[in-house]
């Protein structure tokens, strides 16, 4: 079954408005981690921002928000203020912590991010 | 601090070879993970290593093997190779200190393409 998932193979933003991905999740797991990831054209994957399952607070790392709507199992990140340099792929994850430990990182198919100038 | 370091960047092989991929993790970082990324099906989960000893593996076959020294540098192996094995291979590393929000150092990646 699908873990994570990323309905948006492709968006547009202009420069300097805000742009919100999304992401949906899919765990029966009480303790989990959420996380945001930024893959630009040259490979290396760029971590974003974290979000655990227990925080309260929605998660917030500079110009990224990560939008966490627990019963709905989503964890949409929010991009503030886009910048020419955010165009990339993005890829949403999540790590379980069963009662044998830490789970992989599983990855969502991921999100192109165009940022028009 | 230096950051993963994955050799080598482009690698070009044909059908029914095998290849050796190296991962330098982060110094004290001991966990190394590999992840197969394509057009098609994503960032797949092959395995992790931690402490000289596998500790998860993703569905792939058996052709897909890893390894990793007590320095905690890390190799995988494909042997004979297939052209759907054309793919970039990531690397990540963590330092594993426990809890769920530990996060994932990625390197450059090897690209590999099968002729």
């Amino acid at each position: 079954a699908q873990k994570i998932t990323q309905t948006q193979p492709g968006m547009f933003v202009q420069e300097k408005e805000a742009v919100t991905l999304d992401c949906t999740y899919d765990t029966s797991d009480q303790s989990y981690g959420l996380f945001w990831y930024k893959q630009p054209s040259s490979g290396e994957m760029i971590f974003l921002i974290y979000q655990g399952s227990y925080d309260e607070q929605n998660a917030t790392e500079g110009r990224y928000s990560l939008n966490f709507q627990k019963a709905r199992k989503s964890a949409n990140l929010v991009i503030s203020a886009s910048q020419l340099g955010d165009s990339a792929m993005y890829f949403c994850a999540m790590r379980e912590l069963t009662s044998s430990g830490n789970t992989p990182l599983v990855f969502g198919k991921g999100t192109r991010l165009s940022v028009i100038a | 601090k230096a950051g993963v370091t994955q050799t080598p960047r482009y690698l070009i092989k044909t059908r029914g070879q095998q290849v050796t991929l190296s991962c330098s993790p982060i110094s004290g970082h001991r966990s190394v993970s590999w992840y197969q990324q394509t057009p098609g099906q994503g960032l797949q989960f092959l395995f992790e290593y931690f402490s000289e000893t596998q500790r998860n593996k993703g569905n792939f076959p058996g052709r897909f093997s890893g390894r990793q020294f007590s320095n905690s540098r890390s190799e995988m192996n494909v042997s004979t190779l297939e052209l759907g094995d054309s793919a970039l291979y990531l690397c990540a590393s963590r330092r594993i200190s426990g809890g769920a929000g530990e996060k994932l150092f990625f390197g450059s990646g090897t690209q590999l393409s099968v002729l």
